[in-house]
Formats: structure tokens, sequence, C-alpha cells
């Protein structure tokens, strides 16, 4: 099956600076990227994603890029604000869609004011 | 606006009770629905998937009777936790892929079980 893998598991930021989370996956079929941002005691909330046939996708503050012949994506958040800081996770899935999501462990951001 | 609905929000029952979570697709038809189990601090674990009329598919290690799931229609999945023990105390989520949305997958509010 397949495996996610996300790194950094922490990651602290000062308030206006970029913040990158790397991902990479074990599954050459895996076709669909998502990632969800979690804040405490709620749900997870699709904030971006990106399907095998795109290398880049950009929604404002937010971007994914995707290699898939390195099998690895990344999220990355620009102008970091305050209510950035959350868990994210980053997310594959295979088997043409019928499969569920495979999570990556989770990064928790912290932007320091 | 919110495209999945969980409920309870927060659930807090004794030990051998069971208790029924609800997932529910919001003005559209979910094709396939998943649970998930998460503990504090760490990622999420999916439970099983589950098509609508059909029976469920268990992960590896969860018991099935224990966690019965029910998806009786397109826009409704109930995961009913039997017998239930403090160590049952976790936070449930559930998520539905929508055909509509290209087959993206979106997450219920997710609910907190307290097994006392």
């Amino acid at each position: 099956g397949e495996n996610v893998e996300q790194h950094p598991s922490t990651l602290s930021v000062q308030e206006g600076d970029s913040a990158v989370i790397k991902c990479t996956y074990s599954d050459s079929a895996s076709n669909y990227f998502p990632w969800y941002k979690q804040e405490l005691g709620k749900g997870p909330q699709l904030i971006i994603d990106i399907r095998s046939n795109v290398g880049e996708k950009k929604d404002q503050r937010i971007a994914v890029t995707l290699n898939k012949t390195a099998k690895h994506f990344s999220l990355h958040i620009t102008e970091t604000q305050p209510e950035d800081s959350a868990v994210y996770f980053c997310a594959a899935i295979s088997g043409g869609g019928a499969d569920g999501l495979t999570f990556g462990k989770g990064t928790h951001l912290i932007i320091q004011p | 606006g919110a495209v999945v609905s969980q409920h309870p929000s927060r659930v807090i029952c004794k030990s051998g009770t069971s208790v029924k979570i609800e997932c529910r697709s919001l003005d559209f038809q979910a094709t396939t629905m998943f649970w998930y189990r998460q503990f504090p601090k760490q990622s999420l674990m999916l439970m099983a998937t589950s098509n609508e009329g059909s029976k469920a598919t268990y992960e590896q290690g969860v018991e099935k009777d224990k966690f019965l799931i029910n998806h009786a229609s397109l826009t409704l999945s109930t995961l009913t936790v039997t017998s239930a023990h403090p160590e049952d105390s976790s936070f449930y989520i559930c998520s539905a892929r929508f055909s509509t949305f290209g087959n993206t997958i979106y997450f219920g509010e997710g609910s907190w079980l307290t097994v006392v």
C-alpha cells in the first residue's frame, strides 16, 4: 500500500516569513495529493490539492508543487500570519480513487509574532 | 459552508454502552465515506471505507463487530461503537468523497468520544 512521509514534524517561523512542508510517497500510481489544515479539536480542512497531471498549483498565499519522478510534493505558505498556526497534513490517494487517503504524520506549524 | 456534517460533536458514555455517530454529506451525494480515528497529537488512522448499500471494508486491526458502520444512503453513514471501553475514547472523524467535485475528499468536524 501507499506510504507517506512528512517533514518536519514541527516548524516554527517568524510572522511574515515563508513556510515549506515536504512529503514523499511510495506508490507511483498515486494521482491525487491534498493538503489539510487541522486546528485543535476540529476536523481537517482541505486547503489545497494537486493532481498528478499538474506540477504546481497556487491559491493566494498557498502553493503546492509536485515532482512525480521523485515522488515528492511540498506545501508552500508565504507571508505567514498567526492564523496559519495549526497542524498540516499531506495525503496521497491511489487505486483510481477507490481507496481512502494515506496521511503523513503531520507538521505542527507555529507562527512566531 | 460545511460539506460534511458530523453529529454529535462531543459525547460521553458509560463503559459497556453503545454510541452512534452520524456523518452526513450536505447538498451533494457522496460516493464513498471514510471513518478515521485520531489520538492526541497523532495523525489520522483510517478505520474503514463504506459505500452506500454495501458492507464496509475495514482496515487491518479494526474490529468490525465493535465498530459497526452503516451506510444507508448516499448522504448518511453511521459509526456505532459497541460495548464501549475507556480505551475507545478518541476523536472520530468521517470524510466523504464527492464525484461532483472531482472525487475531492472533505472531512466532517469530528466527534469527541469519552468513555467513563
